[in-house]
């Protein structure tokens, strides 16, 4: 069974301090990791999709990367702003796209 | 700017009435769209999934006649909820995959609907 857990499921960072999320699948066949930026009572914004082991994308303050396990979303310096929850997706051979359940992110001013 | 557009972003209804929520792409063209439930603090809840022309396929546990999905065009599909109770309260997003100016074939969300049924 295709399956994608998120950790930790929750992370508070004080205005600077650098840290790192965790994504880790187990699926059939992987097309494509997605990664996402919720705030409350809104859809998921799309940050970055990744396609293959050693893959790297950045963003302003984040940094997505990608192995063959897991993938990471390293957040440089953060700031207030980017308290959210972060999801993360994989989109399966088969089309499916199976969703982690989310890290809640707060930066602390 | 927005790529997938959701219309509309809040409704109140009462018990019983029947309530139509539009999921668009603006610049792309969907040829798959799913429908999700989220429950406060909670992550994405799938419902079905819907092609352009094809009936939808539901998740387990979602009743097919209780949210009829229609996705008629490559930029269009509807959820209505139908005869909507209390229960049925939540906040409702689309998303739409497929082929666009970039071709990466990415999948973006709506900003969600929050239905209140009173």
């Amino acid at each position: 069974e295709d399956q994608v857990t998120q950790s930790p499921e929750a992370l508070r960072l004080q205005e600077g301090e650098s840290s790192s999320l965790n994504c880790s699948y187990t699926v059939s066949g992987l097309r494509g990791l997605f990664w996402y930026r919720q705030d409350p009572g809104k859809g998921p914004e799309f940050l970055f999709t990744l396609y293959s082991a050693g893959e790297e994308k950045e963003k302003e303050r984040l940094k997505a990367t990608l192995t063959k396990k897991e993938s990471f979303l390293h957040i440089t310096a953060p700031k207030p702003e980017d308290s959210a929850t972060y999801l993360c997706a994989v989109q399966t051979y088969g089309q499916n796209f199976v969703f982690g359940p989310g890290t809640r992110l707060s930066v602390l001013p | 700017g927005a790529v997938v557009s959701q219309h509309p972003s809040w409704v109140i209804c009462k018990s019983g009435t029947s309530v139509k929520i539009e999921c668009r792409s603006l610049d792309f063209q969907a040829t798959t769209m799913f429908w999700y439930r989220q429950f406060p603090k909670q992550s994405l809840m799938l419902m079905a999934t819907s092609n352009e022309g094809s009936k939808a396929t539901y998740e387990q546990g979602v009743e097919k006649d209780k949210f009829l999905i229609n996705h008629a065009s490559l930029t269009l599909s509807t959820l209505t909820v139908t005869s909507a109770h209390p229960e049925d309260s939540s906040f409702y997003i689309c998303s739409a995959y497929g082929s666009g100016r970039s071709n990466t074939g990415e999948l973006f969300f709506g900003e969600g609907s929050r239905l209140t049924v009173l």
